[in-house]
């Protein structure tokens, strides 16, 4: 199994521009996780899905942010406009049921 | 709001030696799960032990569990220096319309030094 797929790995953008995540999670797998970490606050549950339906978004910083799962095998986090702050580490993970989460390699969103 | 809170921040230890690492939690858990995170890597996921579980091994790892105190701890015997990196314990509880969440703690940061 490839396990859970992020891209890019790597972001470098300028503030206002649109910024589009993107993550392929373990076939078999009903459950999507995004997460974004920063030295500052830790590891932030942003929002998750469970059989491609949104469950939780009260982590979603603001309306700037969205997400989507129009299958069970891909979703996308999309930020528009970005801002500095939303520099960090943006970790999508997926597991089957109520046990393991497995994680993505991450992207790393720099915002200039 | 953090769920699992970990102690300590951070810990350096020799190689050969013991490492703890303790969490502690707030809520009633379906299970405990830990993970560690090598630097500028993603989480890997290590050991879950469930609420009606007390102690957990795997491989050099043991895992305990109190749910009277609402809290757990990881050791990993005998450390080598490629054990150095974050550990982060994540509370998997109800969040409602059928579906758990998991909810991760700040890390305690690990340094095992040959």
């Amino acid at each position: 199994d490839a396990g859970v797929i992020q891209s890019p790995r790597h972001e470098v953008t300028e503030m206002g521009q649109e910024v589009t995540l993107r993550c392929k999670p373990i076939s078999g797998h009903n459950s999507l996780f995004w997460y974004r970490q920063t030295m500052m606050r830790g590891l932030e549950l942003l929002i998750y899905f469970n059989n491609n339906v949104p469950i939780d978004d009260s982590g979603m910083p603001e309306d700037r942010f969205s997400a989507k799962m129009p299958n069970a095998s891909f979703s996308t986090l999309k930020i528009q406009p970005s801002e500095p702050r939303d520099s960090a580490v943006y970790f999508c993970a997926s597991r089957r049921g109520t046990d393991t989460q497995y994680f993505g390699p991450g992207t790393r969103l720099t915002v200039l | 709001s953090q769920q699992g809170e970990e102690d300590p921040q951070a810990l350096s230890i020799q190689e050969g030696e013991n490492a703890t690492m303790n969490c502690s939690y707030k809520t009633s858990i379906n299970n405990l799960q830990w993970y560690r995170q090598n630097s500028g890597r993603g989480l890997v996921h290590l050991i879950l032990i469930r609420s009606n579980e007390r102690e957990k091994h795997s491989g050099r790892l043991r895992v305990t569990l109190d749910t009277s105190k609402k809290s757990s701890s990881l050791l990993i015997t005998a450390s080598r220096a490629a054990d150095t990196a974050s550990y982060f314990c994540a509370t998997n509880a109800y969040s409602g319309a059928g579906s758990y969440q998991l909810t991760f703690g700040k890390g305690t940061k690990l340094s095992v030094i040959p």
